[in-house]
């Protein structure tokens, strides 16, 4: 079946530690997305993809790496420069110039 | 101004009523307008996809645009208790390559 797959589902993390939240698509998109979604904020962009060795930063890119080196996968990394990282995060994928969205499941990050 | 204003609730009603769902927005080059359904701890989903201004009906949904006045609205008709979910709506494609930029969500429980 075609789709976005996160993983993992839930982490733990410790305060200090980089993280890395896996994204993969076989939509066979070009556009893909990571955006934070914390309770009463809604999506709040991250990082966004349109080709393979491109991004740009979103509204709240402070803290958070990604790469693009395949067009199916777009890792976030959280790095300990984060200072509020606990939050649900998800991934999505879209065909450049239609704007539809395609999510994945989410992951959820605890920084205990 | 926020691009997207939309009240997050929440809102309860009861089974089979009418509800009424909307957001505003402040860019004018807006042309898609999506609104997308997001389950506990899921990935958002979606749910009506409108180009420009009119109305678009899916069995009980209805996602309306007045693009003169920058409102979106949903409906939805003898609403159940699997309606329970936050709705998101999304405006975009202003270029194309834009990111689409999310409402903050309203919580919805529909009440049996």
């Amino acid at each position: 079946d075609g789709g976005i797959t996160q993983s993992p589902k839930y982490l733990f993390r410790k305060e200090g530690q980089n993280v890395t939240l896996s994204c993969e698509q076989n939509l066979n998109h070009d556009a893909m997305y990571w955006y934070r979604q914390d309770p009463g904020q809604g999506l709040r962009l991250i990082y966004y993809s349109q080709i393979v060795n491109d991004f740009q930063k979103g509204d709240i890119a402070e803290g958070y790496s990604v790469s693009r080196e395949k067009k199916e996968s777009f890792p976030l990394t959280v790095t300990s420069a984060q200072k509020n990282p606990t939050a649900f995060y998800l991934c999505a994928s879209s065909i450049v110039a239609t704007g539809e969205l395609f999510f994945g499941e989410g992951s959820r990050l605890t920084v205990l | 101004q926020k691009e997207v204003e939309q009240d997050p609730g929440p809102l309860s009603v009861p089974e089979g009523a009418i509800v009424s769902l909307n957001c505003t927005y402040s860019n004018s080059a807006f042309q898609y307008f999506m609104w997308y359904r997001q389950y506990s701890r899921k990935g958002p989903e979606l749910l009506m996809y409108t180009y420009s201004s009119g109305n678009k009906e899916d069995g009980r949904f209805t996602a309306q645009v007045d693009k003169s006045s920058k409102y979106i609205s949903l409906f939805i008709r003898d609403s159940q208790p699997s309606d329970s979910a936050t709705y998101l709506c999304a405006p975009g494609g202003d270029s194309g390559n834009t990111p689409l930029v999310f409402g903050k969500g309203t919580r919805l429980s529909v009440i049996a």
